[in-house]
């Protein structure tokens, strides 16, 4: 079973930060998910990368397969980014299916 | 309207009592799955099914079951409901044929007395 370590578990920080979220795993994998799930309980898929990196506005993702290690960036942080971010990974192996999950990050922007 | 409805969002029954969550996609994906999520521990996969007649157990699928009924639905059943089983509980979805990213529904609140 692959574990999935991230940090800090509470992110507290000003607008405008730049904020780093860290995933690390135990089992060689052939892509890592970020997800973010709101306030409100809703979750939604922001990455699914296999290598290098990866942008979608203020949110950068990187990947590092040999050291099985992958940051979440996101950079000028706003209020409206404060949410719980989870990194996953799929199964190594096995014809299985699922995700195995972080515990994610609890992200606070203060204005 | 939600590509991946869950019904119902908000749900408190009494120990003993059988539950039935259910979940729809409209996105015409093959994979569903079911996943619940307990604080400081993270979702957790409890069934998932690649198509109607393949469905497979999660890492904590004891004290639950599951239907896939068509490509478009797949329940979840709580036979005889306990309280450790109150949790906030995913429906997702997705298309390994290109892009494996899932989609989530919305989530229920299951509350057990």
């Amino acid at each position: 079973k692959n574990e999935v370590e991230q940090s800090p578990q509470n992110l507290t920080a000003q607008e405008g930060e730049f904020i780093t979220i860290n995933c690390s795993y135990s089992v060689g994998i052939s892509a890592l998910h970020w997800l973010q799930q709101h306030p409100g309980g809703g979750i939604v898929s922001l990455f699914m990368l296999s290598s290098g990196k990866k942008k979608h506005g203020r949110l950068i993702a990187t990947i590092n397969i040999q050291e099985k290690h992958s940051s979440l960036h996101i950079t000028a942080s706003h209020p409206r980014d404060s949410a719980v971010y989870i990194c996953a990974v799929p199964p190594s192996g096995g014809g299985a299916d699922g995700l195995t999950f972080g515990k994610g990050t609890h992200l606070i922007i203060q204005p | 309207d939600a590509d991946v409805t869950q019904t119902p969002r908000n749900r408190i029954t009494k120990t003993g009592k059988r539950i039935m969550l259910e979940c729809s996609q409209t996105k015409g994906h093959d994979r569903m799955y079911w996943y619940r999520q307990d604080p400081g521990l993270g979702l957790r996969l409890i069934y998932y099914s690649f198509d109607v007649k393949d469905i497979n157990k999660g890492e904590i699928s004891d004290g639950y079951s599951v239907s896939r009924q068509a490509q478009a639905k797949f329940s979840l059943s709580l036979e005889s409901a306990i309280p450790n089983q109150t949790a906030l509980y995913f429906c997702a979805t997705s298309d390994w044929s290109g892009n494996p990213t899932q989609y989530f529904g919305p989530g229920t609140r299951l509350t057990v007395l």
